[in-house]
């Protein structure tokens, strides 16, 4: 079955430093990939989407990448701040169009 | 946009007792997924449904749970009777396509006693 890992469960980092999570991924090659944000007591908000055929996406402070051999993809937050302290879940389509979730990374941006 | 609407918000339940979750998904969204969430075992999907057909229901624990979309503007999640084990956030969110990004309700965070 598809297996999806997130590197670590808490990351911890500077304000204004780079914070970059890993999502590996298992016994499927996905189509696309996700990216969420989640606040606690509140549901997953989408932030990027990235296609196999697609190495890198930007969004303002946010980039993804996607390496299809490696079956790994890399998000990065620049000049990270406090506000971008939340859990992080990368998500991979299944075979019959579901969505399947990574358990997320809880990151936490210190003043 | 009101977005995805669940409810309630919070249920408390003894054990046995019936639970039914709702939600409403953002209009003109052709696909509905209902998702269970746990420390242990992060975001899991249960089922989805694409224009009120369930379409993958592998993800439904046992037969304690069950899952209905009688138009397309709600859809239920059912479990009776229920158990310790099931207490956890529920979530449903909706989209406009399978490669489209879901948009998720705020959740049913369910306790049983």
């Amino acid at each position: 079955s598809q297996k999806i890992e997130q590197n670590s469960e808490a990351l911890n980092i500077q304000e204004g430093k780079t914070a970059t999570l890993t999502c590996n991924y298992t016994n499927y090659s996905p189509a696309y990939l996700q990216w969420y944000r989640q606040d606690p007591g509140r549901g997953p908000v989408f932030l990027l989407l990235i296609r196999e055929n697609e190495k890198e996406k930007r969004k303002e402070r946010l980039k993804v990448t996607f390496d299809t051999t490696l079956k790994q993809s890399l998000f990065h937050i620049t000049a990270s701040q406090p506000a971008d302290s939340a859990t992080y879940l990368c998500a991979l389509v299944g075979g019959a169009n579901n969505l399947f979730f990574g358990t997320g990374t809880r990151l936490t941006v210190i003043p | 946009d009101a977005g995805v609407i669940q409810s309630p918000r919070h249920e408390v339940t003894e054990m046995g007792q019936e639970v039914t979750l709702r939600c409403k998904p953002i209009s003109g969204h052709d696909y509905l997924f209902w998702y269970r969430q746990t420390m242990m075992r992060g975001l899991e999907l249960l089922i989805y449904f694409n224009n009120n057909v369930p379409i993958d229901d592998s993800g439904m624990p046992e037969d304690r749970f069950s899952a209905k979309m009688p138009n397309a503007s709600f859809s239920t999640l059912k479990i009776q009777p229920s158990e310790p084990r099931d207490s956890a956030v529920y979530f449903c969110a909706s989209t406009v396509g399978p490669s489209s990004p879901l948009h998720f309700g705020n959740g049913t965070r369910l306790t049983v006693t």
